[in-house]
């Protein structure tokens, strides 16, 4: 139990779908993140919410589209994807934005693109 | 952001023997942080180390902090199995970016 859970676990998705990654974390945290993890690549980190404001969109492609209701939420919602974007996304939240948190990981949502 | 580099890519470790990864950046580091991901799992901070040349132990886990904190080691001693996983630094830039290495993936051979 990580306090960061992501929902749904796994994900396969056509080219034409639309679909959303939930993440909801427990832990009355302020920042929350979402990354994606290919196989042989660094987790890269895809956007970044405090106080459900966006603070950083490492020039991510528009078919990804974020959304942070508050502050214990965080979605990812997904349109006319590739089959490049299958991959682990995990969700993570940690206190705040300052040098030295903690980010605490959910499991993350497997996606398969097809 | 900040880059770090971690070497080597894959470490395969008879059970029982020592093993130590390498983490290294060009710039000076604020602080650092390991994750482990275990297979099929996800990342789980481990630690966090911050001054210039500082040492901490888990049990068989030994952090260290280079001297110029532009690096950052991390030794097993006497792997088991449940060392299995993959190891990452992470490094804060100079805002809130943490910023993740490649990381080393562990196989143990019994």
């Amino acid at each position: 139990e990580t306090g960061v859970t992501q929902t749904p676990r796994h994900l396969v998705m056509g080219m034409t779908n639309k679909k959303s990654l939930k993440c909801e974390q427990h832990l009355g945290h302020n920042a929350m993140y979402w990354y994606k993890q290919s196989a042989k690549k660094p987790l890269e980190l895809m956007f970044v919410y405090s106080l459900e404001e966006r603070v950083e969109n490492n020039s991510v492609p528009s078919r990804f589209s974020p959304e942070c209701p508050n502050s214990s939420h965080l979605f990812l919602h997904l349109h006319t994807l590739q089959p490049e974007d299958s991959a682990l996304y995990l969700c993570a939240s940690s206190q705040d934005l300052t040098s030295g948190n903690t980010i605490y990981f959910g499991e993350g949502s497997w996606l398969t693109v097809v | 952001g900040q880059q770090v580099m971690q070497i080597p890519q894959y470490q395969h470790v008879q059970e029982g023997e020592d093993f130590t990864t390498y983490c290294n950046s060009s710039t000076t580091l604020s602080n650092i942080q390991w994750y482990k991901q275990r297979p099929g799992g996800h990342p789980v901070f481990l630690i966090q180390l911050v001054k210039s040349g500082e040492v901490k132990k888990q049990k068989r886990l030994t952090f260290q902090f280079g001297e110029a904190k532009k690096n950052s080691s991390l030794h097993i001693t006497a792997t088991q199995t449940t060392d299995v996983g993959t190891y990452f630094c992470a490094a804060l830039s100079n805002d809130y970016k943490l910023s993740f290495g490649a990381g080393t993936t562990v196989t143990v051979r019994a």
